[in-house]
């Protein structure tokens, strides 16, 4: 049971250059997240996704796009990248929401840096 | 909205001295209010969680929180700091999707 995985681990891009982070999750899993950490922020979410097929947008959404074609995966894109995307990128997956299972588990995190 | 405030972004111990790190909520509704732990270039590991059932909290690693309605706070603590404890701390509160973290208390233990 590996959990929630991240690849890659790290990437440095050019601005302007486009990737895709991969997240995938062996728990079945209904919801997973993305987030972004920068210093003195915390965490902040980018998407998220309440099953296959569904994305919705989180509190920074702006230069980022996902999917979530198999419920065990899902992407973040960056088309464009600037060099305020330079951050560690964290994925995060939990159970249905009920009232028991809010708990977020956490991927060990991309950390990419846009020159 | 929800949202969780920590207070002081930097907290140093001694090794065996009690650890407090100090969290606020803000909520109009019953939170649920959770602590992570963050080691280096690692992701996020829970602590404990706090969903209503008991005001008082333990967690793993010997941390517990209590949660204070009148103070709206939820704070972390450990009777007795060890060199591993040593991390990065955050308190986060759940609202309808996703969390809403602090900016995290980083702890570092002295020997």
């Amino acid at each position: 049971n590996a959990g929630v995985t991240q690849t890659p681990k790290f990437r440095v891009l050019k601005t302007g250059q486009s990737m895709t982070l991969l997240c995938a999750q062996d728990m079945n899993h209904e919801y997973m997240y993305w987030y972004r950490q920068d210093p003195g922020m915390g965490l902040r979410l980018i998407h998220y996704s309440v099953g296959e097929g569904t994305t919705a947008k989180g509190e920074v959404p702006d230069g980022y796009n996902v999917s979530r074609l198999k419920k065990q995966n899902f992407l973040l894109g960056l088309e464009s990248a600037a060099p305020s995307q330079t951050s560690v990128y964290f994925c995060a997956s939990s159970y249905s929401r009920t009232l028991s299972s809010y708990e977020q588990y956490f991927g060990p995190g991309t950390r990419l840096t846009v020159t | 909205a929800q949202s969780v405030t920590q207070l002081g972004s930097h907290v140093s111990v001694s090794e065996g001295a009690l650890v407090l790190l100090r969290c606020n909520y803000s909520s109009s509704v019953p939170p649920y209010l959770f602590w992570y732990v963050q080691y280096p270039n690692q992701g996020l590991q829970l602590l404990l969680k706090y969903t209503s059932a008991a005001t008082l909290v333990k967690g793993i690693n010997g941390f517990e929180a209590e949660f204070k309605k009148s103070e709206t706070s939820f704070h972390l603590t450990k009777p007795s700091a060890h060199m591993s404890d040593a991390a990065e701390y955050f308190c986060a509160v759940s609202p309808a999707l996703g969390m809403r973290f602090g900016a995290g208390t980083r702890l570092t233990v002295k020997p």
